[in-house]
């Protein structure tokens, strides 16, 4: 079965650093999710991207979040300035185009120290 | 908006022993339900969905839930566990033609010899 593909799997970084998450989504579909948990917490929506523009994001995803579709296949999310609270397992996920099934990655866990 | 509610945080249950995991929604629009396993260091796999038509849905691995709309629940139920069910199970519901899904806290099944 295809997959959705992140890297790295873990990424520690300093605080006030930018990191950038990585995923390869499956290769026909056409939206794309970022979630993260934090550990012990539930699972939350970060952002979703459709057709090159973010279609809908959460109060978490402030300014110092971006996403990008730098080319066919790659999909970003990128931390300008982390914070501890940053901490947590980020899950990327894309969907076929009905939208109706998310295939998830297996998660980068980003420690922020 | 949609939200989740997974009571029970963790579930202990003997080898062979049927589970129910329990799973309610709130919505004011109508909705589809998802169920997901998060195995140990691994990403979210889809279990199953209500979409529409029966109530009664099956997933992988032999599990089913029941979409229940009187009650707004959608319990997932395996008649005997194995050793290998052993993972953290999330409730998830989207509104239909809304992709974004909104996740519950989750409940850690622990299957005992």
């Amino acid at each position: 079965e295809p997959e959705v593909t992140q890297t790295p799997s873990h990424q520690v970084t300093q605080m006030g650093q930018e990191v950038i998450l990585r995923c390869v989504p499956i290769s026909n579909h056409l939206y794309f999710y970022w979630y993260r948990q934090i550990l012990g917490q539930k699972v939350e929506f970060l952002v979703s991207f459709y057709n090159n523009e973010i279609s809908e994001k959460s109060e978490i995803f402030d300014d110092q979040f971006s996403v990008e579709r730098p080319d066919g296949s790659n999909f970003t999310l990128k931390i300008r300035s982390t914070k501890l609270e940053d901490s947590a397992m980020y899950f990327c996920a894309s969907s076929e185009p009905s939208g109706k099934k998310l295939f998830f990655g297996s998660g980068t866990q980003l420690s922020v120290l | 908006a949609q939200s989740v509610t997974q009571l029970d945080s963790q579930v202990p249950v003997f080898e062979e022993a049927p589970v129910e995991l329990r799973c309610n929604y709130s919505s004011s629009v109508s909705v589809y339900l998802f169920w997901y396993v998060q195995y140990p260091n691994q990403g979210l796999q889809l279990l199953l969905k209500y979409l529409s038509g029966s109530t009664l849905v099956k997933g992988i691995n032999g599990f089913e839930a029941e979409f229940n709309k009187s009650q707004t629940s959608f319990h997932l139920r395996k008649p005997s566990v194995h050793i290998s069910d052993t993972a953290e199970y999330f409730c998830a519901v989207s509104g239909q033609g809304n992709e974004k899904l909104t996740f519950g806290t989750g409940t850690r099944l622990t299957i005992i010899p």
